[in-house]
């Protein structure tokens, strides 16, 4: 099937333990931040948001972590699990409402060791 | 399945020839998005619909490309005079207009152009 995957950052990471991927973002007024996964072969999967006023939200098995002083997100993925492995993009928008054009960063794929 | 559909799913053309994919949104959306993921990259925004208004393109989409949302369901997206270039993956994605940005995302359409 089609890689997603290809010339991107990997984090390789044993079933069961945790995995953090980190994003960092340019866009200083960007005030919503979305976690996507996005396994071979399909389009992205929405998995957790953020809006700027937070600065951590917790989803199943999911944590999202935001930093604006230093402009950085991250996502916890607690126990991972084979079905983790993907490749995983953050987002970001400006403006809450209205016109809702999305942002992606550089993904990272996430290999989940048997 | 309810999600949102596309057709083709892989397109292979020659250079110089046109292409147009479809895009079916989930019926009760009325924004619907078009995307260009290249491999190991994020989803690039190209266009915006609201219902069949086209409100915003990117600089992304040249003059060989353009896009249709007709009677505000499906869309169209046409690239004329396909380039080697134009290989990609094409994604559509919709949403609601009220509510934050959950944009659900569809399989995509992989154009390779020979």
């Amino acid at each position: 099937g089609e890689s997603v995957g290809l010339h991107l950052p990997t984090l390789s990471v044993q079933e069961g333990d945790n995995s953090i991927i980190n994003c960092a973002y340019s866009n200083s007024a960007s005030d919503y931040f979305i976690w996507y996964k996005q396994e071979s072969g399909k389009g992205p999967q929405f998995i957790i948001d953020i809006r700027s006023n937070m600065d951590k939200r917790q989803g199943q098995r999911v944590t999202v972590l935001l930093n604006k002083t230093v402009k950085h997100l991250s996502l916890q993925i607690a126990a991972t699990q084979p079905g983790d492995s993907a490749v995983y993009f953050c987002a970001e928008k400006e403006g809450l409402g209205g016109y809702q054009k999305v942002t992606f960063g550089t993904g990272t794929k996430l290999q989940v060791i048997p | 399945d309810t999600g949102v559909s596309q057709n083709p799913r892989h397109k292979i053309t020659k250079r110089g020839q046109n292409v147009t994919f479809r895009c079916d949104p989930i019926s009760e959306h009325n924004r619907l998005y078009w995307y260009r993921q290249t491999l190991g990259q994020g989803p690039e925004f190209l266009t915006y619909f609201q219902n069949e208004a086209q409100l915003e393109k990117s600089r992304l989409l040249s003059d060989r490309f353009s896009a249709e949302r007709p009677k505000g369901s499906f869309s169209t997206l046409e690239i004329q005079r396909t380039e080697q270039g134009d290989s990609a993956m094409y994604l559509c994605a919709s949403s609601l207009t009220t509510g934050l940005v959950e944009q659900y995302f569809g399989p995509g359409t992989r154009l390779t152009v020979t």
